[in-house]
């Protein structure tokens, strides 16, 4: 199947300071992808939808400047967590659709956050 | 307001039997459903899906059945091996948005 790679799997730093994720489609382009996060024995939340060549569009709640989201090409969304806080600890998932359609997404193994 | 709901969070099955995992909706518009296994640390894996005009789709030892009436469906596995010891989710989407509403998952445990 199609995949989808994500990096750093895990990551921790300082209060204040920006995380960047990169989530990469290896055999497909995406014109879009999804960036969800989860807290432990939660469920899955989406954030934002990652628009190649636009803006990313945010789900209610979700603070776009605080979560920058940059798709700068078919292949490459990067969402980036500026000023960290403790509470932005999480795992953060992205995901995309290949072949055009909205049948099966594909997920990164997804970025463990840690902010001390 | 939690639009996918897994209210049993968890299952244990022995190995062999059958294990069923059921998930709720309450948003009529979704029409394309699909179930995830994931382990801790790990992305969500595609099981199974099924488009919101039937109402069985099978594949292997996975079966989903869909019941528009009542906005419910389940994930049948059979038969049950260790190895499907996970947390299983089901996804809703609406209107080819891609937008994914997850539930909050059942953890399966599945006994030798």
């Amino acid at each position: 199947g199609a995949v989808v790679s994500q990096h750093p799997s895990r990551v921790i730093c300082k209060s204040g300071t920006s995380v960047k994720i990169e989530c990469r489609s290896l055999d497909f382009q995406a014109t879009t992808m999804f960036w969800y996060r989860q807290f432990p024995k939660q469920s899955l939340m989406l954030m934002a939808t990652s628009n190649e060549g636009s803006k990313a569009t945010y789900e209610q709640g979700v603070e776009k400047d605080k979560f920058l989201i940059n798709h700068a090409s078919l292949t490459l969304s990067t969402l980036t967590v500026t000023s960290a806080h403790p509470e932005d600890s999480s795992f953060y998932i992205c995901s995309a659709y290949s072949h055009g359609g909205y049948t099966e997404a594909f997920f990164g193994q997804g970025t463990r956050l840690t902010v001390v | 307001d939690q639009q996918v709901k897994q209210n049993s969070p968890s299952l244990s099955v022995q190995e062999g039997r059958i294990s069923i995992l059921n998930c709720d909706y309450t948003n009529s518009m979704f029409d394309y459903f699909l179930w995830y296994k994931k382990y801790p640390a790990e992305g969500p894996t595609f099981l199974i899906s099924i488009s919101s005009i039937k109402d069985k789709n099978e594949d292997g030892r996975f079966t989903v059945f869909l019941n528009k009436s009542a906005k419910h469906l389940s994930l049948h596995i059979v038969p049950s091996q260790p190895g499907d010891s996970a947390v299983y989710f089901c996804a809703a989407q609406a209107s080819n948005t891609g937008k994914l509403i997850f539930g909050q998952g059942t953890t399966l445990q599945v006994k030798p």
